[in-house]
Order: structure tokens, then C-alpha cells, then sequence
């Protein structure tokens, strides 16, 4: 079965220090995974996806992720936060059905705080 | 490039009421999702369109909710009767083609609805 985990609900962290936002994974089939951003009172935004090609993914803002299969992880970074950071981030995770078509998953989110 | 529209951007209503979204997605964008997200949680499928037909909606409450995409360009989702429950953020989103697992979604700005 297909299921996205984001491990931490909220996270909090100071300007200029880095940022860890982590995300497993399960899925039958190679999937595609992406990291959204979200804020407040605006669209979901795409950071970056992996495709299977490089395992370091890296998206807009400074921020990348690091695809691990044998963990099934794809943890999103970013070595030094800005305030502008302050955000709600979702982990994707799409992959093909069995009966054809394509199935999406959000995680449940991570809310990233950062102070001054 | 004009991203995807949404209005009304909020919608407040009384249980047993309808309402409708509408949404206008990038252009050239053959695949159209309607998501539900409600407070604290991540986006859900309701619905997804490939042009004009229907590719999924086996998340959508159909005794109360319908969608539907004329022409394969705008969608509009309604609800009839509304209940508490269906208050959410109402996110429609688009990609160039739905039938990859690398396809990226974009989405628009939502709809705000608090149900009374």
C-alpha cells in the first residue's frame, strides 16, 4: 500500500541555522516524489521532484533532497534558513496503480517555524 | 505564464446549502484535480480529469458532490446539501499530462469554505 510520512508536525528553527524536514515513504512500484510548499493563503508551490534520475534532487530557494531507497526516505534540506522559509511543507509521493492510471499521496505536513 | 485561477477565493455557507468552485487551469493542461484539504492535514483527491473525462473520483462523496469539465478546459465543483464536514480548502490543480508518473501538478491560490 501506498502511504507518505512526514515525521514531524511542526519544526522550529533559527535564522541562518539548517533545516530538516523528513519524509518516508512506502510504495509498491518506483514512484516520483516531490516536496510542495504551502503559504499562508497561497497555493501550493513544487520545491523539487525526483525522478529517478540523480538521488540529490535540488529544487528552488537552496532547498534539495536526497532520494534513499534502501530507507525509504527523501528527507528535504537546506543549509541555512530564512524567514521567508516559514511555511507549510508537504512530501508527494506518485506512483502507477495496479488497474492503471496514477494514484498521488500527500503527506500530512510539516510546519516550519523560523525565529529571528 | 498565467497559473491556475480559483474563485471565489472564500465561500462561507449554511449546512444543507450549495456552493460552487470554479477553476481555470494553465493552458494546454490536458489533466485537471480537484483536492480537499482540511485544517491540519494534507491535500486529498477528490477528482481528477483527463480533458473532459473523468480518470478518478473514487474519493469523491458522490451523493453530494459533482464535478465536471465541458470542453476540457474549466471545472467547476459543487456541493448539494453541504455539511459541517465539508469545510476545507477546496485546491484545483493542473499538469501537461496526467499519464506520467513524473507529471507535476500546479496548483491554484484555493477556496476557502467554512460551513455553518
Amino acid at each position: 500500500a501506498q502511504s507518505v510520512t512526514q515525521l514531524d508536525s511542526h519544526v522550529s528553527v533559527s535564522e541562518g541555522t539548517p533545516v530538516l524536514l523528513r519524509c518516508n515513504y512506502s510504495s509498491s512500484y518506483s514512484p516520483s516524489l516531490f516536496w510542495y510548499v504551502q503559504h499562508p493563503n497561497k497555493g501550493l508551490q513544487l520545491l523539487l521532484k525526483y525522478t529517478s534520475a540523480a538521488t540529490l534532487v535540488k529544487g528552488i530557494n537552496g532547498f534539495e533532497a536526497e532520494f534513499k531507497k534502501s530507507e525509504t526516505s527523501f528527507h528535504l534540506t537546506k543549509p541555512s534558513a530564512h524567514m521567508s522559509d516559514a511555511a507549510e511543507y508537504f512530501c508527494v509521493v506518485r506512483e502507477r496503480r495496479v488497474t492503471g492510471g496514477f494514484k498521488t499521496i500527500f503527506g500530512a505536513g510539516t510546519r516550519l517555524f523560523v525565529k529571528a | 505564464e498565467a497559473g491556475v485561477a480559483q474563485s471565489p477565493r472564500y465561500k462561507i455557507i449554511e449546512k444543507r446549502q450549495s456552493v460552487a468552485f470554479w477553476c481555470n487551469p494553465i493552458s494546454g493542461h490536458a489533466t485537471l484535480y480537484w483536492y480537499q484539504q482540511i485544517l491540519g492535514q494534507g491535500p486529498k483527491l477528490l477528482i481528477q480529469f483527463q480533458n473532459n473525462g473523468v480518470v478518478d473520483d473514487s474519493q469523491l462523496p458522490k451523493d453530494r458532490f459533482s464535478a465536471e469539465r465541458l470542453k476540457g478546459v474549466d471545472s467547476t465543483l459543487k456541493i448539494q446539501p453541504a455539511k459541517l464536514e465539508d469545510s476545507a480548502v477546496y485546491l484545483c490543480a493542473s499538469s501537461l499530462d496526467g499519464g506520467l508518473t513524473t507529471d507535476t501538478q500546479y496548483f491554484g491560490p484555493g477556496t476557502r469554505l467554512t460551513v455553518l
